[in-house]
């Protein structure tokens, strides 16, 4: 089936560390998103491509980092320079040639311990 | 940035009721979308309307968009136990088809069996 797979579905990190969400999608989608789910709130956007080997910021970039070395994958990168990362990690596919709206992962919630 | 404002907040009503959720925002858009996110889930895409289409259809769910007004609103008819979830608007206002979309901070719908 196809879809995209986030991975690990709970992350806990300590203070000064960076972690690495996972998102892997087998759909053929050009364009790939993370977003950011705070409790009782829409989500924002972190980053986003439409093509491989570029990316761009989204409204909330600071303290992430992502790659996008394949098209299958876009994984996303939060570093100790994030201040406030607990949150849910939400990433995104969509095919540039259709108007369609996203295929969503299940998601990876991240606490800091 | 948060584009769309839902309203209301948060809706219980009875299995076999109507549900209506309203969503309004600010600039110009391509298209509007609705996705429900079930608790602690990714996000599932429900409906696309384009800028240029007033009114769509799936299954229980009607779609309708008002330009002029800068509103929409989903229309969920006989609910279901199943249906009880969170709703998201998303405005596609981007230019050079990127697909960003800005999520609204959701309506939370309960329905009572």
């Amino acid at each position: 089936d196809g879809g995209i797979t986030q991975s690990p579905k709970y992350l806990f990190r300590k203070e000064g560390q960076n972690v690495t969400l996972s998102c892997e999608q087998n759909l053929n989608h050009d364009a790939m998103y993370w977003y950011r789910q705070d409790p009782g709130q829409g989500l924002r956007l972190i980053y986003y491509s439409q093509i491989v080997n570029d990316f761009q910021k989204g409204d909330i970039a600071e303290g992430y980092s992502v790659s996008r070395e394949k098209k299958e994958s876009f994984p996303l990168t939060v570093t100790s320079a994030q201040k406030n990362p607990t949150a849910f990690y939400l990433c995104a596919s969509r095919s540039t040639t259709i108007t369609y709206g996203y295929t969503f992962g299940s998601g990876t919630r991240l606490t800091v311990v | 940035s948060q584009q769309g404002e839902e309203d209301p907040q948060a809706l219980s009503i009875q299995e076999g009721e109507n549900a209506t959720m309203n969503c309004s925002y600010k600039t110009s858009i391509n298209n509007l979308q609705w996705y429900r996110q079930n608790s602690g889930r990714g996000l599932v895409h429900l409906i696309l309307i384009r800028s240029n289409e007033r009114e769509k259809h799936s299954g229980r769910l009607r779609v309708t968009l008002d330009t002029s007004k800068k509103s929409s609103s989903l229309l969920i008819t006989a609910s279901r136990a199943a249906d009880t979830a969170s709703y998201f608007c998303a405005t596609d206002a981007s230019t050079s088809n990127t697909g960003k979309l800005i999520f609204g901070q959701g309506t939370t719908l309960q329905v009572k069996p």
